[in-house]
């Protein structure tokens, strides 16, 4: 059972444009969001976070948006530039959380074509 | 500062073989999570160690286990392999653990079981 869901497995985007990256989650009690980005034989890097308290967190280019009755996050990236070709990760976890067990979804690999 | 480092970065092992893995924090962090990555799974958390006591526990069986040492350096080790645990398996620090101290990643050791 998979609590949290990354439906695309792959996303293409031109240069310049916006990059939208979904999420979904089931566990009601997740309350704090993150998105990692990976590189190919890198380890994941954290990017950006968001709390339950939240419906939007911003950090220049990176814009992360939660919708807790969808249950449902989207990572808006803009403008999208050929660094940002990586796979993304979303990750969740609940009040007990951080770095105590974090459940990640699958990935969406990004790819930015020029 | 230098990042979190894992060693080796590849192995190969036979079915029924053990194998520990070795992760050294970044400097000052104290607690440190382990990570199975696989193609169909995604990444699963293993355990989180803090202070050299286990402090969370994935959904593993006991034939993953792991220690931390007073360095705060930790090893992971499987017995009895299994071709299913061919995976990268990623080591992460932070500070203190807890949402504030988001997860560094080390780049991982990829597992090889036949």
């Amino acid at each position: 059972d998979q609590q949290v869901k990354q439906n695309s497995p792959s996303l293409s985007v031109q240069e310049g444009r916006i990059s939208i990256l979904n999420c979904d989650y089931t566990n009601s009690m997740f309350d704090y969001f993150l998105w990692y980005k990976k590189y190919p034989a890198e380890g994941p890097t954290f990017l950006i976070s968001i709390s339950s308290i939240k419906d939007k967190n911003e950090d220049g280019r990176f814009t992360v948006f939660l919708n807790k009755s969808a249950k449902h996050l989207s990572l808006h990236i803009v403008p999208s530039q050929p660094g940002d070709s990586a796979v993304y990760f979303c990750a969740a976890t609940d009040s007990g959380g951080g770095a105590d067990g974090l459940t990640f979804g699958k990935g969406t690999h990004l790819i930015i074509q020029p | 500062k230098a990042g979190v480092t894992q060693t080796p970065r590849y192995l190969i092992k036979t079915r029924g073989q053990q194998v520990t893995l070795s992760c050294s924090p970044i400097s000052g962090h104290r607690s440190v999570s382990w990570y199975q990555q696989t193609p169909g799974q995604g990444l699963q958390f293993l355990f989180e160690y803090f202070s050299e006591t286990q402090r969370n526990k994935g959904n593993f069986p006991g034939r993953f286990s792991g220690r931390q040492f007073s360095n705060s350096r930790s090893e992971m080790n499987v017995s009895t392999l299994e071709l299913g645990d061919s995976a990268l398996y990623l080591c992460a620090s932070s500070l203190e653990g807890g949402r504030n101290s988001p997860l560094h990643f080390g780049n991982g050791t990829r597992l090889t079981v036949t």
